[in-house]
């Protein structure tokens, strides 16, 4: 089956630590993005990228990094610099930078 | 500003009932408006796409309606079911001169079906 998977679906992170989501996709598509879904909020852009070996910031970058080493897979470090992490974070793929996202199920990442 | 309202910010209707949520949005220029289900703990899926030119486009019991002079969109649910108990989202795409257009996101409207 095509699509695009995100893992772990819960995760949890203690104080100071660092965590990684993984997101994978096997549709062939150029752009990969990150975001991230707070309650009563719409969904927000932390990275995007278009190309493998290059990724832009998006609306909400400071406390997150990627990596594009690979056209498939796109994770996102949450690093102790963000006070916040708490949320539902969203992965997402396109053909092309101004096509319909095809999203992944979502990790939900809490603080201990 | 770019933004994207939309409303009501919950839904409550009785199963086989209609209802119509509706979305505001200020972005300019604009490229296209989708509507996008997303199924608690799930991510959004697509259910249709609106461009400049189109005032109307369904999608089975979905109908998707653009009114581009008041930047105004809605969406139609006929026939309510069980399984429309979900998270509606309207997104805006900005037609930007590069290859990435930005998108804006509403907050969504919750819909809850009763049987």
């Amino acid at each position: 089956d095509g699509g695009i998977t995100q893992s772990p679906k819960y995760l949890f992170r203690k104080e100071g630590q660092n965590v990684t989501l993984s997101c994978e996709q096997n549709l062939n598509h150029d752009a990969m993005y990150w975001y991230r879904q707070d309650p009563g909020q719409g969904l927000r852009l932390i990275y995007y990228s278009q190309i493998v070996n290059d990724f832009q910031k998006g609306d909400i970058a400071e406390g997150y990094s990627v990596s594009r080493e690979k056209k498939e897979s796109f994770p996102l470090t949450v690093t102790s610099a963000q006070k916040n992490p708490t949320a539902f974070y969203l992965c997402a793929s396109s053909r092309t930078g101004n096509e319909k996202l095809f999203f992944g199920s979502g990790t939900q990442l809490s603080v201990l | 500003k770019n933004q994207v309202e939309q409303s009501p910010q919950s839904l409550i209707i009785l199963e086989g009932k209609n209802c119509t949520l509706q979305c505001n949005y200020t972005v300019s220029p604009f490229s296209n408006l989708r509507w996008y289900k997303q199924d608690t703990g799930r991510g959004p899926v697509s259910l249709t796409i609106m461009t400049f030119s189109e005032n109307t486009k369904s999608n089975g019991r979905y109908t998707a309606t653009l009114d581009a002079d008041t930047k105004q969109s809605s969406l139609h649910i006929t026939a309510s079911q069980l399984s429309d108990s979900a998270s509606y989202i309207c997104v805006v795409r900005n037609a930007g001169g590069t290859s990435y257009g930005k998108l804006t996101f509403g907050q969504g409207t919750i819909l809850t079906v009763h049987p």
